[in-house]
C-alpha cells in the first residue's frame, strides 16, 4: 500500500535557523507531490505541490521543496525560519487516484 | 475565496449517540471529502464523494456513514459514538478532476466522545 513518511515528528529551531522537514512515500510510479501547512488555529492550507517539470518548486511564504525520484522524496525546506512559521506540516502524495495520502505530520516550533 | 463551513467548532457528546457532522462549501465543487486528524497518525481519509448521493469508502470507513443529498453539502454521521471517535474532523472539497491540485479544507471539528 502506498504511504508516506516524515520521520521528523517535532522539530525546534530558533529564528533564521534553516529549515529542512523530511517527506518519503512509498509508490514508485508517476505521483503527485504536496505539502500543507496548518497555522495554530487555522484550517490545512496548500503550501507547495509538485506535478511535473522543474523537480524544485516554489511555494508561498519561502517554502521550497525537492522531488528526488530516485530517493522517492520530497523534502521541504526554507533558508530561514521565522517564529509566524510555527505550524504543522504535512507532506501528502497522490498517484492514480483521486484520495490524498497524507503522512503524520511534524509540528515545528520556532522560537524568537 | 472558497469557503469550506463545519458547522460546528466543538462537540461533546456522550457514548451510543449518534452524532452529524456537517459540511458546507459554497464554490459548486463536486468532490469532497472527510478526514480525521490524530496527532501522530496524520490526516486519514473516512469517506468521500464525487457526487450527489455518491459515496466511497476511504482508508478508515468503519464506524462511519456519510450523506450527500445536495452538491454543496456533505454530511458524516457516527450512528453510535464510541470514545475511539474522539478526534478533530476535517472536511475539504475540490472541483472534479483537479487532482488535488486544490483541496480547499474546513477549520475543523473537534469531537469529544465521553
Amino acid at each position: 500500500a502506498q504511504s508516506v513518511s516524515q520521520h521528523n515528528h517535532h522539530v525546534i529551531l530558533s529564528e533564521a535557523a534553516s529549515l529542512e522537514l523530511g517527506c518519503n512515500y512509498s509508490y514508485g510510479g508517476t505521483v503527485n507531490l504536496f505539502w500543507y501547512v496548518q497555522y495554530p488555529g487555522q484550517h490545512l492550507q496548500l503550501l507547495l505541490k509538485y506535478f511535473s517539470g522543474d523537480p524544485l518548486v516554489k511555494g508561498i511564504k519561502g517554502f521550497e521543496a525537492e522531488f528526488i525520484k530516485s530517493k522517492f522524496s520530497f523534502n521541504l525546506r526554507k533558508p530561514s525560519v521565522q517564529w509566524s512559521d510555527t505550524a504543522e506540516y504535512f507532506c501528502a502524495v497522490m498517484h492514480n487516484t483521486d484520495k490524498l495520502i497524507f503522512g503524520t505530520g511534524t509540528r515545528l516550533q520556532v522560537f524568537p | 475565496d472558497v469557503k469550506v463551513t463545519q458547522s460546528s467548532r466543538y462537540l461533546v457528546k456522550r457514548t451510543g449517540e449518534k452524532v452529524f457532522l456537517e459540511c458546507v462549501q459554497d464554490m459548486d465543487h463536486e468532490n469532497m471529502f472527510w478526514y480525521r486528524q490524530d496527532p501522530g497518525l496524520g490526516l486519514r481519509l473516512i469517506y468521500f464523494s464525487y457526487d450527489v448521493k455518491m459515496k466511497e469508502k476511504g482508508d478508515i470507513p468503519e464506524g462511519y456513514s456519510v450523506s450527500r443529498e445536495k452538491k454543496e453539502r456533505f454530511s458524516l454521521i457516527l450512528e453510535s459514538a464510541s470514545t475511539n471517535q474522539t478526534s478533530m474532523y476535517l472536511c475539504a472539497s475540490e472541483f472534479q478532476g483537479a487532482s488535488n491540485e486544490k483541496l480547499f479544507f474546513g477549520s475543523g471539528t473537534q469531537l469529544s466522545v465521553l
